[in-house]
């Protein structure tokens, strides 16, 4: 299995609070990316990393921002977290676009 | 832009039944195909691929071809088990230069015993 980690997997926390979710690989893949998922809708985009500190915006970024400051690590931020981003999110990287992403277990988080 | 389309669920079968979920998609060029499964509380697995027109994906006794001409991706078994019961996503990656990935809505399917 792919080298891949979320942290933390649960977490609660209020409305107008920041949250930060860390995706860590140990596989040296270039490309990784953050997805949100809620029933009906699947899997959405929200950021995507191709390169250290090279970062882009998914179908629903807004409320979001990343980070990638070397090359295992991808952090999503909530600023200010409201009910709408609750959500289970899942970190997916891949070692080129043209190969299948390996998924970590996720994060649920529930903003109250 | 690219989108992937898959038959709504859930779907129920018996056991050792034949299963179908279709897929087909819209792209640009030419994307690479994939089956994703996912298990309760747990993170999407690949379950098979294809990179080019007419390749045969398997794995698992599931198997998938892809259909330039059709632009689909419909995934089989021959005998479900109870085992198989999980949501299954059809995926595309484009190769426009976005490195994006485009995921269906999921098809759940139950197998009974």
């Amino acid at each position: 299995d792919a080298g891949i980690t979320q942290s933390p997997r649960h977490k609660v926390t209020e409305t107008g609070t920041p949250v930060t979710l860390r995706c860590h690989q140990t596989e040296n893949h270039r490309y990784m990316y953050w997805y949100r998922q809620d029933p009906g809708h699947g899997l959405r985009l929200i950021h995507y990393s191709y390169g250290v500190k090279d970062t882009d915006k998914g179908e629903v970024s807004d409320g979001y921002s990343v980070s990638r400051s070397k090359t295992e690590d991808f952090l999503l931020t909530l600023e200010s977290a409201t009910s709408s981003q609750t959500s289970v999110y899942f970190c997916a990287i891949t070692s080129g676009t043209d190969q299948p992403q390996h998924f970590g277990d996720g994060t649920r988080l529930s903003i109250l | 832009g690219d989108s992937v389309t898959q038959m709504e669920g859930p779907v129920t079968l018996s056991e050792e039944a034949f299963l179908t979920i279709n897929c087909t998609y819209t792209a640009t060029g030419y994307p690479s195909l994939f089956w994703y499964v996912q298990y309760p509380g747990e993170g999407l697995q690949l379950l098979l691929k294809a990179t080019k027109a007419d390749d045969k994906g398997s794995n698992k006794g599931f198997e998938a071809t892809y259909r330039k001409e059709t632009t689909s991706f419909h995934l089989e078994k021959g005998s479900v088990q109870v085992s198989d019961s999980a949501v299954y996503f059809c995926a595309l990656s484009e190769h426009s230069g976005t490195y994006k990935y485009i995921f269906g809505t999921g098809t759940r399917l139950k197998v009974l015993a």
